[in-house]
């Protein structure tokens, strides 16, 4: 079975640009989740959803983020305009989340290296 | 507040020198406890899952054990393969997300 997409596997843009970036969770899993990693802070969460629906989005750094989840299948992560602090490995991952106590195993895709110039 | 502290930063080993990297963390209600590894330009690879304090999972030279404090991974007789950052995540009660440490870089040396 095919793991969590993600695409670019790399990208490199000029401050002020829009970027997006991509993901496709492992078929038949309901829960998606965007990190960012960086060496200064390790791994973390900017937002994740539940059913397509997003549930917590507190980690998202300021209004120049947004991420969408149009369909079980796909989900974007937006950055408009980038700036160069911006520059980092986005990570998609998801997992199946079977009811409300369920544990959270999730499954990583290979990443996004975001350079912004 | 909540936290999660991985240690020590970085490890160096000789092959066959068995160790032992540390989890503490402070949240809570824990509901699980996770092991994942992470090589050079990939995404982690999910290890092991703690449910419950005395808990222990095995995976060849890999073995986590859980406490109500802290997690320890133990690797016996490493090889160079096990050369990666180990990272230690907690899911708290009646959540769905994990909250990642900043992980321990092994490096095995031949």
């Amino acid at each position: 079975d095919a793991g969590v997409i993600q695409s670019p596997r790399h990208e490199v843009t000029e401050m002020g640009q829009e970027v997006t970036l991509r993901c496709k969770p492992i078929s038949g899993h309901n829960s998606l989740f965007w990190y960012r990693q960086t060496m200064m802070r390790g791994l973390e969460l900017l937002i994740y959803f539940n059913n397509n629906v997003p549930i917590d989005d507190s980690g998202m750094p300021e209004d120049r983020f947004s991420a969408k989840m149009p369909n079980a299948s796909f989900s974007t992560l937006k950055i408009q305009p980038s700036e160069p602090r911006d520059s980092a490995v986005y990570f998609c991952a998801s997992s199946l989340r079977v009811r409300l106590a369920s544990y959270n195993e999730q499954f990583f895709g290979p990443g996004t290296r975001l350079t912004v110039l | 507040e909540d936290q999660v502290t991985q240690s020590p930063e970085a490890l160096r080993l000789q092959e066959g020198e068995s160790s032992s990297l540390n989890c503490s963390y402070t949240v809570s209600g824990l509901r699980g406890l996770f092991w994942y590894r992470q090589d050079p330009g990939k995404g982690p690879e999910f290890l092991f899952t703690l449910y419950s304090a005395g808990e222990e999972k095995e995976k060849e030279r890999l073995k986590a054990t859980l406490t109500k404090k802290e997690s320890f991974l133990h690797i016996t007789a490493p090889k160079p393969e096990d050369s990666a950052t180990y990272l230690c995540a907690v899911q708290k009660t009646g959540a769905n997300n994990l909250f990642f440490g900043t992980g321990t870089r092994l490096t095995v040396i031949p």
